[in-house]
């Protein structure tokens, strides 16, 4: 039992580029989540998918794009990255429902330059 | 909006002192609260929770209290360990209604525990 898995853990691009993130879990949860995480300001939710086929986005969706692939999968792509990008990233999944505690990847750390 | 605001770090304490970390959080509706820890180079990790008012959320000998009369979800334990430096972030997330369980952050608190 892995919990959730994020590929790559370290990546570098040059502005302009473009790359996905990928987020598994195999803990059978609905909802999954997209985190971006810089110094002193905590974490900001990027986009989520409450269930299988659907997304929303979160509070700072600018500049990315998800695909909820199936139950386990939800990737994270970056179109054109900028600089701004250069954060942090967490995935995270939890069953339905506030009271659920969410559960975390060990995050993709993102430079770009 | 709701929002959950926590105590600034960073927090340097002795081995085998007392810790608090202040959170207060402002919400509509019935949150539940959270704690999450976050070791050095990794993920956050689920530390405890508390669903309802005056619930007490326990593990590795960390305490927190849901105090709907304060808004209020301070962390305590009485005596730290140099494996306790970490990250600790305050969380809510709405009930059954709202976003769909979303959780909002406070900035989070930097301990460091010397022995």
């Amino acid at each position: 039992n892995a919990g959730v898995t994020q590929t790559p853990k370290f990546q570098v691009l040059k502005t302009g580029q473009s790359m996905t993130l990928q987020c598994a879990q195999d803990m059978n949860h609905n909802s999954m989540y997209w985190y971006r995480q810089d110094p002193g300001m905590g974490l900001r939710l990027i986009y989520y998918s409450a269930s299988e086929g659907t997304t929303d986005k979160g509070e700072v969706p600018n500049g990315y794009n998800v695909s909820r692939l199936n139950k386990r999968e939800f990737s994270l792509r970056l179109e054109s990255a900028a600089p701004s990008q250069t954060s942090v990233y967490f995935c995270a999944s939890s069953n339905s429902g506030g009271q659920r505690p969410q559960y975390f990847g060990p995050g993709t750390r993102l430079l770009v330059l | 909006g709701d929002s959950v605001t926590q105590m600034e770090g960073p927090v340097t304490l002795s081995e085998e002192a007392f810790l608090t970390i202040n959170c207060t959080y402002t919400a509509t509706g019935y949150p539940s609260l959270f704690w999450y820890v976050q070791y050095p180079g990794e993920g956050l990790q689920l530390l405890l929770k508390a669903t309802k008012a005056d619930d007490k959320g326990s593990n590795k000998g960390f305490e927190a209290t849901y105090r709907k009369e304060t808004t209020s979800f301070h962390l305590e334990k009485g005596s730290v360990q140099v494996s306790d430096s970490a990250v600790y972030f305050c969380a809510l997330s709405e009930g059954y209604g709202g976003s769909q369980g979303n959780l909002i952050f406070g900035k989070g608190t930097k301990l460091s525990v010397k022995p």
